[in-house]
């Protein structure tokens, strides 16, 4: 079973703070990703690597930053928190089965709660 | 840009019966997976359906896929109360886009 552990798994922070959600994955997958889930919504792609040491921006990347210093672990950082980035997070890894016609599944961590007060 | 969504957002069912989620997309794609997110935890897959694959099953699920109309179902027969979660569809090569999601919930 593909695992992908989250950390913390709740977390509160000031607005104006620095906050870091770290991702692990076992399942030697080229690809992770962060989203973000607000309630009631949608998951939304904030960043996402396919390599150590380079991260590409997804669909919401303002305020965000994302490091991807090994294959293994992804960080998504918040600089400056704010009280708009109360939301879940969710890191995901992918296997990159080759090509255009890419399948791979994408295997999610338990979310990280993060609220900024 | 919103690529994939649900078009409902929220059904409910008796134990035992059938449902079907739908989905809708905009672009060409290659394959459309569709995930199920239980209360307090990440999405999990259910199905992948390829675009040259008109129907996949999975024990109890079923989805079809329609690239003319650019749609897709997801039917669960024989529904249980353990069903209940948010049900998304998902699209996309690399960078996946996931719809809105329809909160299923089956009703002992």
């Amino acid at each position: 079973e593909a695992a992908v552990t989250q950390s913390p798994r709740s977390k509160v922070a000031v607005t104006g703070g620095k906050v870091t959600l770290s991702c692990h994955q076992t399942n030697n997958h080229d690809y992770m990703y962060w989203y973000r889930q607000d309630t009631g919504h949608g998951l939304r792609l904030i960043h996402y690597s396919y390599v150590a040491d380079s991260t590409e921006k997804g669909d919401i990347p303002d305020g965000y930053k994302a490091s991807r210093p090994s294959q293994e672990n992804f960080s998504l950082i918040l600089e400056l928190a704010s009280l708009s980035q109360t939301a879940v997070y969710f890191c995901a890894s992918s296997e990159w089965t080759g090509g255009s016609a890419n399948t791979g599944q994408l295997y999610f961590g338990e979310g990280s709660k993060l609220t900024v007060l | 840009s919103q690529l994939a969504e649900e078009n409902s957002w929220a059904l409910s069912v008796h134990e035992g019966e059938s449902v079907t989620v739908n989905c809708s997309y905009k672009t060409s794609i290659t394959a459309l997976q569709w995930y199920r997110q239980k209360s307090g935890k990440g999405p999990a897959q259910l199905i992948l359906i390829r675009s040259n694959e008109r129907e996949k099953r999975n024990g109890r699920l079923r989805a079809t896929l329609d690239t003319s109309s650019q749609s897709s179902s997801l039917s669960i027969t024989a529904t249980r109360c353990e069903d209940t979660a948010v049900y998304f569809c998902a699209t996309g090569n690399y960078k996946y886009v996931f719809g809105a999601g329809t909160r299923l919930k089956v009703i002992a």
